[in-house]
């Protein structure tokens, strides 16, 4: 039971701004909305997470719509280091939450 | 800086065989968790633990098992491998409480011949 949507993949240019959609319209009141991304061949990452509040960290920034139901994460510049694999998941923050990773967005940064 | 590290990157073993990947992070982390990764598939959480001695199942557990006799290393097992057991496998490590950020080691790919 899916409880995020993200497309397949996007690309984007080197030195431009990556948006990358996320779908999450059944997420409850008290559920998180965190994105971590993979490169290839590593462990998955934390990139940054929110409740309803836009937040931003060296990283990334992260718009979540004021109806909760969608989200963004826009890397400002990406560069090429920046081709992963990104997830989109939605959680409820607490002790022993667990995280359900989804195929996530495959975001191929071209020079 | 979190550290999550793993035992091996690769690992290569045959049928039958009793396999141990071990994992051990640095920051006095409470949860710890093992997934495994296949194409097609993402992350499938296998085992977690929340505390020392303390294991819960996740998504996919059969044919696995887990041991954590200290907070800082968490050990998944495969009584008897089998050749749909060759996967990479991910340990990742969690402080607990309001903020769910896991940190992930560099995974072990296994092959299961």
């Amino acid at each position: 039971d899916a409880k995020t949507t993200q497309p397949p993949s996007m690309d984007c240019a080197e030195g431009r701004a990556a948006n990358l959609p996320c779908n999450h319209s059944t997420i409850s009141g008290n559920e998180y909305v965190y994105w971590y991304r993979q490169i290839h061949s590593q462990g998955p990452q934390y990139i940054i997470h929110g409740l309803k509040n836009n937040e931003t960290n060296e990283m990334a920034s992260l718009i979540i719509t004021e109806d909760r139901k969608s989200s963004t994460l826009i890397l400002p510049h990406a560069t090429l280091r920046d081709t992963a694999v990104y997830y989109c998941i939605v959680t409820l923050a607490g002790a022993n939450s667990k995280l359900t990773f989804g195929k996530g967005i495959t975001l191929s940064v071209r020079p | 800086d979190v550290k999550v590290t793993q035992s091996s990157r690769y690992l290569v073993k045959r049928t039958g065989e009793k396999v141990f990947l071990e994992c051990v992070q640095d920051m006095d982390h409470e949860n710890m968790f093992w997934y495994r990764q296949d194409p097609g598939l993402g992350l499938r959480l296998i085992y977690f633990s929340y505390d020392v001695k303390m294991k819960e199942k996740g998504d996919i557990p059969e044919g696995y098992s887990v041991s954590r006799e200290k907070k800082e290393r968490f050990s998944l097992i495969l009584e008897s491998a089998s050749t749909n057991q060759t996967s990479m496998y991910l340990c990742a490590s969690e402080r607990g409480g309001t903020t769910d950020t896991q940190y992930f080691g560099p995974g072990t790919r296994l092959t299961v011949l």
